[in-house]
């Protein structure tokens, strides 16, 4: 099946930093992506829809000068949370949609696992 | 009321037992359908999609009813290794890959 890596799969920093995290599709090109959150015993909550060349779209809730989302390529979209807090802390994971696979399936990166002290 | 709705469980069940999911969803307008099994700290994988006819793979079987906006999933000869969350999800937007995903079931199979 397609394949998406994460990177990194995990990271620990201070308040008010900031981390980028990397969506890669590595055998298919995904012209949309989609960035959730997990925190625990939680399920699964979209944030974001990650279109190629254009815009995010943010869900309902999301802030979008927090969570900055780019996708430059076919291949990859990167989410930053600016200035990240404590309440930040959770499983960020991404997913890509496979414009060239004969069933419209996401298939989901492994996660990145986020920790603000 | 939440757009996909599970119990979530826990379900505990001895191993080679059969068990089942329920999943009920709000919105009628929901295209299509699945099930995911997510692992402790893992992301979510495809276990399967659910068709209005039923369908089958291997000790799996999913059945949509559209009418009542139920979804279930029935494991048969339950494994070990079938412990794990098991996501209901649906797509909420017809053509637009927006995936809900319900809060899980999380099953153990005992020994």
């Amino acid at each position: 099946g397609a394949v998406v890596s994460q990177h990194p799969s995990w990271v620990i920093c201070k308040s008010g930093t900031s981390v980028k995290i990397e969506c890669r599709s590595l055998d298919f090109q995904a012209t949309t992506m989609f960035w959730y959150r997990q925190f625990p015993k939680q399920s699964l909550m979209l944030m974001a829809t990650s279109n190629e060349g254009s815009k995010a779209t943010y869900e309902q809730g999301v802030e979008k000068d927090k969570f900055l989302i780019n996708h430059a390529s076919l291949t990859l979209s990167t989410l930053t949370v600016t200035s990240a807090h404590p309440e930040d802390s959770s499983f960020y994971i991404c997913s890509a949609r496979d414009i060239g696979g004969v069933t419209d399936t996401q298939y989901f990166g492994p996660g990145t696992r986020l920790t603000v002290l | 009321r939440k757009e996909v709705e599970q119990d979530p469980g826990p379900f505990n069940v001895p191993e080679g037992a059969t068990v089942a999911f329920n999943c009920t969803y709000s919105n009628s307008a929901s295209q299509s359908f699945f099930w995911y099994r997510q692992d402790c700290r893992k992301e979510p994988k495809l276990l399967m999609s659910v068709y209005s006819s039923g369908n089958e793979d291997g000790r799996f079987t999913a059945q949509l009813n559209r009418a009542s906006q139920y979804i279930s999933l029935l494991i048969r000869d339950s494994k070990l290794s079938d412990s794990a969350t098991y996501l209901c999800v649906v797509n909420t937007v017809g053509g637009n890959e927006k995936l809900t995903f319900g809060t899980g079931t999380r099953l153990t199979i005992i020994p």
